[in-house]
């Protein structure tokens, strides 16, 4: 089940610059993207979310970005802290209903 | 804030033994969902449960698998007869729609 594609396992950034990390999708009956935080042996947690009939969505340092043509979207982090780093889950839904997981991103913020 | 707990954080079992995992989803919620993740893949879903049925499953929820809310507050997951490749995380979730909360998983470890 290839629907939500992470296709970067790990990513590695410079504390105070931006992270970005990207997701794709291929079926376009989805109409509500999340994004999980998790750390190893905990649950994810929810970070922000974007309904399909937004392209943008900020919270805080958090801003989802969503493209429908292109059926990608993508989670930037600015400024990133070491506290951020963790894996990162794109996750998508239809009608609400059950989720969907990409794969994970390893991010690693260096101070 | 509001929290999904889970118990136990960790249970092994016998290969054929019978496990119930048990979740408190957040208490206002309606919408209760069970998902695994066997080690090194994608979280995936199990089964939703709404209204006192379950709404959804997917083709891992086999007849080895059931799901019931008892109390009104407790909201179990039920493996009559464990295999090897049951051992995973097995995290619940809760939801008022359309976001998901999870809580922090069991680990289940099947000998």
């Amino acid at each position: 089940d290839q629907q939500v594609k992470q296709n970067s396992p790990s990513l590695s950034v410079q504390e105070g610059r931006i992270s970005i990390l990207n997701c794709d999708y291929t079926n376009s009956m989805f109409d509500y993207f999340l994004w999980y935080k998790k750390y190893p042996a905990e649950g994810p947690t929810f970070l922000i979310s974007i309904s399909s009939i937004k392209d943008k969505n900020e919270d805080g340092r958090f801003t989802v970005f969503l493209n429908k043509s292109a059926k990608h979207l993508s989670l930037h982090i600015v400024p990133s802290q070491p506290g951020d780093s963790a894996v990162y889950f794109c996750a998508a839904s239809q009608y609400g209903n059950k989720l969907v997981f990409g794969a994970g991103t390893i991010l690693r913020v260096k101070s | 804030e509001p929290e999904v707990t889970q118990t136990p954080s960790h249970q092994v079992t016998q290969m054929g033994q019978e496990v119930i995992l048990r979740c408190v989803p957040i208490s206002n919620h309606l919408y209760f969902y069970w998902y695994r993740q066997i080690l090194g893949q994608k979280v995936e879903f199990l089964v939703s449960f709404y209204n006192n049925e379950i709404s959804e499953k997917s083709e891992i929820f086999d007849d080895q698998f059931s799901v019931e809310r008892p109390d009104g507050s407790n909201f179990t997951l039920k493996i009559r007869s464990t295999k090897l490749e049951d051992s995973a995380m097995y995290f619940c979730a809760s939801s008022g729609a359309p976001l998901q909360f999870f809580g922090p998983g069991t680990r289940l470890t099947v000998l």
